[in-house]
């Protein structure tokens, strides 16, 4: 069925380093979205891209959507530890539905 | 705005009794979702409403979850019975039309069945 896959499941890095987690779908999405997590926490959007090869920032984060749509990529610039929890894309279906990606968990040491 | 109320936030209940859970989504949101997120795991949609009617219940497990959305406003999931399983956190979110501007997500409630 439909879906979409994120790598890496887990990420570890150092504060200061850059973190880029991916979503990939085997179709192709009108548009995609991408929530953070924070432990213990509940899904908080971020931002929705829509147009072909389109990027958006947000101070440190980075958003691409694919040419072909069918993938996208978040990338945050020079990690601190108020980035740490899991990164969902999400696809919202023509159906109406949002599915979510099974997330990055990103952690950060200080 | 006040956002998506739930409640309760933590519930522990042993396999095999009932369990409810509500929700009040932000004012005007039209559409209103429940989802189940298993630790380590995305949220799962279980039933989208428009107003007070369904739109998508087809991974709903029928035989022991219900949902309703009386007055298309407030909704309560429940879970009659509970299997070990079910141990989750059982998310709402509302939006004001559809997916396409983002969805706004209550803080959810933990369901433990022992």
């Amino acid at each position: 069925g439909q879906q979409v896959m994120q790598i890496p499941q887990y990420q570890h890095v150092q504060e200061g380093e850059d973190f880029t987690t991916y979503c990939n779908s085997s179709t192709t999405l009108s548009n995609i979205q991408w929530y953070k997590q924070r432990p213990g926490g509940h899904p908080v959007f971020l931002i929705q891209l829509v147009k072909s090869g389109e990027v958006k920032k947000q101070k440190r984060l980075t958003f691409q959507f694919g040419e072909a749509k069918k993938n996208s990529s978040l990338h945050i610039t020079a990690t601190q530890t108020t980035d740490v929890g899991t990164y969902f894309c999400a696809d919202p279906s023509n159906t109406g539905k949002l599915i979510f990606g099974q997330g990055t968990t990103l952690q950060v040491k200080p | 705005e006040a956002g998506v109320a739930q409640s309760p936030r933590y519930k522990i209940i042993e396999k095999r009794q009932s369990v409810a859970f509500w929700c009040n989504p932000i004012s005007g949101h039209a559409t209103l979702y429940w989802y189940q997120q298993i630790l380590g795991q995305g949220p799962k949609l279980l039933i989208q409403f428009q107003n007070n009617g369904v739109v998508d219940d087809s991974q709903l497990p029928k035989d022991r979850f219900s949902a309703e959305r009386l007055k298309g406003v407030d909704s309560t999931l429940k879970i009659q019975p509970a299997k070990l399983e079910d141990s989750a956190v059982y998310l709402c979110a509302s939006s004001l039309w559809g997916p396409g501007e983002g969805y706004t997500f209550g803080s959810g409630t933990r369901l433990t069945v022992v």
